[in-house]
C-alpha cells in the first residue's frame, strides 16, 4: 500500500474488555514498532520488530499488553482486560531498515470506558 | 525520567516570521536527532533530522542547529506559514550495537502560524 494503515481507526472498550489493534506496515519494511501517545504528550515507545522477530519489548506497560508479527508483515497489538489508563492513540510505525526514518499511521485512537 | 524535553507547549507567530522550536536532551548517547511533524487525526510524519557530528542541517525553510555541549536542538522556520500550523516533535536515538534505532520523543510544542 501507499503508507502505513492502522485499523480500526477508533475503538471503544469497556473496562475489562479485550482489544485488538492492527497495522499493516509499507510493504517491504523490515521494521516495525508500536508506540503509545497519551492525550497532550509525545509517542511512547512500546515494542519492535525486525521481520518477524521481536527485539525489544521493554515498553510493554504491563503483561496485559501483547504483540505479535508472525510472517513479517501485519502486526497485531492486543490489550487484555482493558483499563482507563488505556485510553490513548496507538500508532503503528515502519521503516525499510533499522536505522531510517519512521514512516507513521494514522493510529488507533483507543477510549476505554 | 524525560529524556528529551520540549518545554514550550505551544508558539504563535505571524506569517512570514521565523518560528523557532527548542528541544533538550539529557541522555549523552544519543547520537541522531530528529524533528517530526503532527496534524491532527494524522500520524506525525518526518520534517528534517541531523546527525551529532554536524551541528546545522538545512531544508529549504527548515534548519535544525544542534549545540551537543547544551544538549539542545532548535529547529528553525523561515519564513512561517499558515500550512505550517501543527504539533512539532523533536526526537532521538542511539546508533549502535544492540540498539534498535526506536526513536525517544519530546513531549511536542503546538505551532500556530496566523495569517
Amino acid at each position: 500500500g501507499a503508507g502505513v494503515s492502522q485499523s480500526p481507526r477508533y475503538k471503544v472498550a469497556k473496562r475489562g474488555q479485550d482489544v485488538a489493534l492492527r497495522c499493516d506496515p509499507i510493504s517491504g519494511h523490515v521494521s516495525l514498532f508500536w508506540y503509545q501517545q497519551a492525550l497532550g504528550q509525545g509517542p511512547e515507545f512500546l515494542t519492535y520488530f525486525q521481520n518477524e522477530a521481536q527485539l525489544d519489548k521493554s515498553g510493554l506497560p504491563s503483561d496485559r499488553f501483547f504483540a505479535e508479527r508472525p510472517e513479517g508483515s501485519v502486526s497485531t497489538l492486543k490489550i487484555q482486560r482493558t483499563q482507563q489508563e488505556d485510553s490513548a492513540v496507538y500508532l503503528c510505525a515502519s521503516s525499510p531498515g533499522i536505522y531510517e526514518k519512521l514512516f507513521f499511521g494514522s493510529g488507533t485512537q483507543l477510549s476505554v470506558l | 525520567d524525560q529524556q528529551v524535553k520540549q518545554n514550550s507547549p505551544s508558539l504563535s507567530v505571524q506569517e512570514g516570521r521565523i518560528s523557532i522550536l527548542n528541544c533538550d536532551y539529557t541522555n549523552s548517547m544519543f547520537d541522531y536527532f530528529l524533528w517530526y511533524k503532527k496534524y491532527p487525526a494524522e500520524g506525525p510524519t518526518f520534517l528534517i533530522s541531523i546527525s551529532s557530528i554536524k551541528d546545522k542541517n538545512e531544508d529549504g525553510r527548515f534548519t535544525v542547529f544542534l549545540n551537543k555541549s547544551a544538549k539542545h536542538l532548535s529547529l528553525h522556520i523561515v519564513p512561517s506559514q499558515p500550512g505550517d500550523s501543527a504539533v512539532y516533535f523533536c526526537a532521538a536515538r542511539r546508533i549502535g550495537s544492540g540498539n534498535t534505532g526506536k526513536l525517544i520523543f519530546g513531549q511536542g510544542t503546538t505551532l500556530q502560524v496566523k495569517p
